[in-house]
């Protein structure tokens, strides 16, 4: 299974832009790459995900490569409550039954 | 509709004790799916449900631990024998017909002295 790396920490002032980037070398042509963030003692939440298209929504915006080897995905305008660890996650499988190949995430660390 | 639920939120037992948790999906989502997550890590899939049909179980999923989804509404996951290695947060996870997007639980956290 595709594999994602990650920095495992990363700091960024309030109202700025965080960019958080991914590495997925080992991913397949029909892999979708995920976003989602876990605050703490919460499960995991959605985020955004894309193939091989940039991708935005009202919360952050994809940008993957396009050789699809990586991506960052961008949190326009941080908040304190953006503080979290944010998961870059491949999934794998076809036809509605689908998996989701964690990495160990990237704390993001929103300071005021 | 409230989001995905599970019960307990924790659970300590002592070695060798058997444990039963229970996750209810969101009530239109057929697809139901159990992670592992310990200290640190990223969670681990574990097993997937949809409808009532077992698909797929990771290695992971020793003999010690089976899940099951009856009537295709809610889960269970249980775990016989616990061992200390077994402590750690164990999450739900439905998907609908929209099976882009996983909706998670809150998690059970799982003590085993």
């Amino acid at each position: 299974d595709a594999k994602t790396t990650q920095p495992p920490s990363m700091d960024c002032a309030e109202g700025r832009a965080a960019n958080l980037p991914c590495n997925h070398s080992t991913i397949s042509g029909n892999e979708y790459v995920y976003w989602y963030r876990q605050i703490h003692s919460q499960g995991p939440q959605y985020i955004i995900h894309g193939l091989k298209n940039n991708e935005t929504n009202e919360m952050a915006s994809l940008i993957i490569t396009e050789d699809r080897k990586s991506s960052t995905l961008i949190l326009p305008h941080a908040t304190l409550r953006d503080t979290a660890v944010y998961y870059c996650i491949v999934r794998v499988g076809f036809s509605g039954t689908y998996k989701y190949i964690f990495g160990t995430g990237t704390r993001l660390k929103v300071l005021a | 509709d409230t989001g995905v639920s599970q019960n307990p939120r924790h659970k300590i037992t002592k070695r060798g004790q058997n444990v039963t948790f229970r996750c209810d999906p969101i009530s239109e989502h057929n697809r139901l799916y159990w992670y592992r997550q310990t200290l640190g890590q990223g969670p681990e899939f574990l097993t997937y449900f949809q409808n009532e049909a077992q698909l797929e179980k990771s290695r992971l999923l020793s003999d010690r631990f089976s899940a099951e989804r009856p009537k295709g509404s809610f889960s269970t996951l249980e775990i016989q024998r616990t061992e200390q290695g077994d402590s750690a947060m164990y999450l739900c996870a439905s998907s609908g017909d929209r099976a882009y997007e996983q909706y998670f639980g809150p998690g059970t956290r799982l003590t085993v002295t």
